[in-house]
């Protein structure tokens, strides 16, 4: 596709359910990224995707989160147990991954609340 | 601990002037710096960016200025428009890691 392709773009969940974002990278690009943002925060890394590399996972808030990579392609961010804390925009970004300068792209996000 | 921080949430300023938008950085080990736009319901979308080589990147309206001494770095735009109205993010990041590292924003108003 043309941009970062994020599914669904609101997701309405009751407490202790568990839910799974998706997103779709720019076709050839090697590292995929997810980043979450609070109301009236920054943006805050949770982990990154590099290839065939072990995945990067420091950012993760606790282990009720999880995300998987299959290849080059879709990524998926689980969240079990949701919290109300976790209400937040999941953002996911995608970049050639050749070097650490290369730019990273977003997709529009996820809107996650949880009541 | 912050990081990466941009002590002023809004900013508004009247078109046709300048806009300057500042962002400080406390690691010493950040050495690639870029700034952000987004719009309501949008992801965030590049804009500028500058290494630690330099002191200054220009493109177009926009100028980004590094000062390694006092780790601070400031966004110019010149000349304001309508249209820039958005939140703007600076965001570092260090040789060998990938991921950047945020400031909370700061939302850029530009009056007609």
């Amino acid at each position: 596709g043309a941009g970062v392709s994020q599914s669904p773009s609101n997701k309405v969940t009751e407490k202790g359910k568990d839910v799974e974002l998706r997103c779709d990278p720019i076709s050839g690009h090697t590292a995929l990224y997810w980043y979450r943002q609070r109301l009236g925060q920054g943006l805050e890394f949770l982990i990154y995707f590099q290839g065939n590399s072990a995945p990067d996972k420091s950012g993760l808030p606790s282990d009720r989160f999880s995300a998987e990579r299959t290849g080059e392609s879709v990524s998926t961010l689980t969240i079990q147990r949701t919290q109300q804390e976790d209400s937040a925009v999941y953002l996911c970004a995608s970049s050639l991954g050749t070097s650490f300068q290369d730019i990273q792209y977003f997709g529009a996000g996820t809107r996650l609340s949880v009541l | 601990d912050q990081q990466v921080k941009q002590n002023s949430p809004s900013l508004s300023v009247q078109e046709g002037r300048i806009s300057i938008l500042n962002c400080d950085y406390t690691n010493s080990m950040f050495d690639y710096f870029l700034w952000y736009k987004k719009y309501p319901a949008e992801g965030p979308t590049f804009l500028i960016s500058i290494s630690s080589i330099k002191d200054k990147n220009e493109d177009g309206r926009f100028t980004v200025f590094l000062n390694k001494s006092a780790k601070h770095l400031s966004l110019h735009i010149v000349p304001s428009q309508p249209g820039d109205s958005a939140v703007y993010f600076c965001a570092a990041s260090a040789t060998g890691t990938y991921k950047y590292i945020f400031g909370t924003g700061t939302r850029l108003k530009v009056l007609a």
